[in-house]
């Protein structure tokens, strides 16, 4: 199986920052890779895919890059709403495989 | 509006079996694999299997942990989608969520809200 492995696992930050999430995978992977949001108690939202496409009505603060192993997601801007925790996972091959998260606090 | 609708979680004890549904609405349910994804309590997100569509023969893929225990299946005819859990152990405890693949672009780009499952005695 293909292991992801997120840095940081937690992250602090205040409204208005800029801030950089990395997702490493134990093996290439192209860019087959998908960032996910969730709020606590809420279901995972759908951010980015192909490592940097973003989905349909997720705002350009959002952006992906990366390629084989090493991505990474960058918000920019923060705002309250965007405090959650953030979810990279793999589907290059089966079983998809996420990353352990990251959460994004204030 | 596209939605996915979960059901049919719940207490069940330890080496029982529980099925769960999710109906589909507001897209063309065919054109799509589904997959379902569970989070254990305070955990993180797990890949527990996807169903392909009829064009591929509605073939299946498991995560380790589930194969030969869980079955997934879809009913096009009721725009739905199941999870069969038999053998339920303590560890199957978790939100379980559907999610639908759209074909052309790999990985699940709408989920349900979830449902609940606690396997306990």
């Amino acid at each position: 199986d293909i292991q992801m492995t997120q840095s940081p696992s937690s992250l602090s930050a205040s409204v208005g920052d800029r801030v950089t999430i990395t997702c490493r995978a134990s093996q290439g992977i192209s860019n087959s890779l998908a960032w996910f949001q969730q709020i606590p108690g809420k279901a995972p939202k759908s951010l980015i895919y192909a490592a940097s496409t973003l989905d349909t009505g997720v705002p350009s603060k959002f952006s992906g890059s990366g390629y084989e192993t090493d991505f990474s997601l960058t918000i920019s801007s923060l705002q309250p709403e965007d405090f959650a925790i953030y979810y990279c996972q793999q589907y290059k091959s089966y079983p998809f495989t996420f990353g352990q998260g990251t959460k994004l606090e204030i | 509006e596209v939605q996915l609708e979960e059901s049919g979680g719940g207490l069940v004890q330890p080496g029982g079996s529980l099925r769960l549904s999710c109906e589909a609405s507001g897209f063309k349910f065919t054109d799509h694999l589904m997959d379902w994804v569970r989070q254990a309590p305070g955990k993180g997100l797990e890949w527990v299997g996807r169903i392909r569509n009829k064009d591929n023969r509605y073939t299946t893929e498991y995560a380790a942990s589930v194969k030969g225990r869980f079955t997934i299946s879809r009913d096009d005819s009721k725009n739905s989608l199941y999870l069969q859990m038999n053998s339920l152990k303590t560890e199957d405890t978790a939100v379980y969520y559907c999610a639908r693949s759209p074909i052309q672009r790999g990985p699940m780009d709408v989920w349900g809200q979830g449902t609940t499952v606690t396997v306990a005695s």
